[in-house]
C-alpha cells in the first residue's frame, strides 16, 4: 500500500495570509490526525478527524481548523498565519492502535 | 495529566555496540507506548509499540523495547548499533482511560542518537 501523502511539501507565505495543507491517509484508514512539530514546543496534537467528524482537537487557537471528505482525505487550514506557525505539519493514519505518518508539509512564515 | 519524558537530549554509542534510548511516561491508566525515529526533512517512522501482553517488544531494524510498569519506563534497546541508526527518537504514549476512542498521542521531547564509526 502507499503511505500517508502530503501535499504540499513546502510552503512560504506572510504573515496575515491563510494556508491550507492536504493529507491522503493510507488506503482503508479511516483516522487521521494532524501534529505540529517545532524546535521549541516539540511534537503538539491538532485534531482527529474519523468518518468526515472531529472527534478530538488539540490546545490551538481556532485559527487553526480542519475537514476531512468522505473519501478520508483531510485538510488543514491556518488563517492569519503568524510568525509562530512556521513549523513542519505531520499528518498521520491510524490502523488499529498505530498511526502512521506523512513526510509532512514545512511551512515557513514571513 | 499524561506526560512523556525522554531525560536525555543526545546520545552517542560506537557502531557495533549496543544503545539504549530511555522513556518514562507518566499516565492515569494502563498506557499504549509508542517509538518513532525522524531522519532529517522526513516523517516520523513507526518502530514498534506495546498495547498489552509480554513486556519486551520487538520492532522494526532490530530495534526492542521493555515496557516496566513498576518505573513507568519503556526504553528503546538494540543490541548493536549501526551508523545509519543515527536520527531523532521520539516516544509517545497514549492512555486509552482519558483519551477514549481518538488516537491523540502525546509526545517526548526526542532523543538524538548518534552512532559514531
Amino acid at each position: 500500500k502507499a503511505g500517508v501523502t502530503q501535499t504540499p511539501r513546502y510552503l512560504i507565505k506572510t504573515r496575515g495570509q491563510q494556508v491550507t495543507l492536504s493529507c491522503s491517509p493510507i488506503s482503508g484508514h479511516r483516522s487521521v490526525s494532524w501534529y505540529q512539530q517545532t524546535p521549541g514546543q516539540g511534537l503538539q496534537f491538532l485534531f482527529e478527524y474519523f468518518s468526515e467528524t472531529q472527534r478530538n482537537k488539540g490546545n490551538f487557537p481556532g485559527r487553526f481548523s480542519g475537514r476531512q471528505f468522505s473519501n478520508s482525505r483531510s485538510e488543514m487550514n491556518v488563517s492569519t498565519l503568524e510568525l509562530g506557525d512556521s513549523a513542519l505539519y505531520l499528518c498521520a493514519s491510524k490502523e488499529r492502535e498505530t498511526q502512521y505518518f506523512g513526510p509532512g508539509t514545512r511551512l515557513l512564515v514571513l | 495529566a499524561q506526560s512523556v519524558a525522554q531525560p536525555e537530549d543526545q546520545v552517542k554509542v560506537a557502531e557495533g555496540n549496543p544503545l539504549t534510548v530511555k522513556c518514562t511516561y507518566s499516565v492515569s491508566g494502563n498506557p499504549y507506548l509508542f517509538w518513532y525515529v525522524q531522519y532529517p526533512n522526513r516523517g516520523l517512522q513507526f518502530l514498534l509499540k506495546y498495547i498489552t501482553g509480554d513486556n519486551l517488544v520487538k520492532g522494526s531494524y532490530g530495534f526492542e523495547a521493555e515496557f516496566n510498569k513498576s518505573q513507568t519506563s519503556f526504553h528503546l534497546k538494540k543490541p548493536s548499533a549501526l551508523v545509519s541508526d543515527s536520527a531523532l527518537y521520539f516516544c509517545a504514549v497514549r492512555d486509552p482511560k482519558s483519551s477514549g476512542n481518538t488516537g491523540k498521542l502525546i509526545f517526548g521531547q526526542g532523543t538524538t542518537l548518534q552512532v559514531k564509526p
